[in-house]
């Protein structure tokens, strides 16, 4: 069965500065990976998805992840936070012919200190 | 284009009752998907429809079950309600069948609260 964990419940970070969320997963094969994001009321936006290749992968609002089999992670990065990125993020992981049945983390709450 | 739209957005039901949430996909979407989002955890996969057909589910109870619509619409029907049961209850869509993993679309849920 696949897990996923994100570490972090809570993080907070000041505007302008370098923010890293950390997710590990377990799988037993190569998994497809996303990030997510959800604003208070609202659904959930996919930021970026890692299926194969170049392990660092773009994503949408300037946000980006590295894939590291080794470490069984996929932490999202931006190297300067703005007030709007506060939300919650997910990490989710699904599997190939697994369809839309993805295993999502916890999540983690980012706030933004002005 | 409008996105996935949910239906009620809040419902308010007691225990032992029934709730039926429906689900419009994006135009063009033949799947669409059930997620569970209990306050303060990550959503958790219910089920997915393809074609009418399920294509998969997750390891919730037989009083969750759901069904899709020749249009594609979706519902997702809980009966014997319990207060576990409260959560938001997110509705994507995509164009995956069960085979491939595709982007999914989310809607902005229907928030059911059980007393």
């Amino acid at each position: 069965a696949q897990s996923v964990t994100q570490p972090d419940i809570h993080i907070t970070v000041s505007e302008g500065a370098s923010l890293e969320l950390r997710c590990n997963y377990s799988y037993g094969a190569t998994p497809y990976l996303f990030w997510y994001v959800q604003s208070p009321g609202q659904g959930l936006q996919l930021l970026l998805k890692y299926f194969s290749g170049d392990t660092l992968v773009q994503g949408i609002k300037g946000f980006e992840a590295e894939f590291k089999r080794s470490q069984s992670s996929f932490n999202l990065r931006k190297p300067s936070v703005h007030w709007s990125d506060a939300a919650e993020y997910f990490c989710a992981v699904g599997a190939p012919r697994a369809g839309n049945m993805l295993t999502f983390g916890g999540g983690t709450r980012l706030m933004v200190k002005p | 284009d409008a996105g996935v739209t949910q239906s009620p957005t809040h419902l308010i039901k007691t225990r032992g009752q029934h709730v039926t949430l429906r689900c419009s996909p994006i135009s063009g979407h033949k799947s669409v998907s059930w997620y569970q989002q209990v306050l303060g955890q990550g959503p958790q996969f219910i089920f997915q429809y393809y074609e009418k057909e399920e294509r998969g589910r997750g390891n919730f109870p037989d009083r969750f079950s759901a069904r899709q619509f020749p249009n594609y619409s979706s519902e997702l029907n809980v009966n014997a309600l319990l207060l576990g049961d409260s959560a938001l209850y997110l509705c994507a869509s995509s164009t995956a069948s069960g085979a491939t993993t595709g982007e999914l679309f989310f809607g902005e849920g229907s928030r059911l609260t059980v007393l």
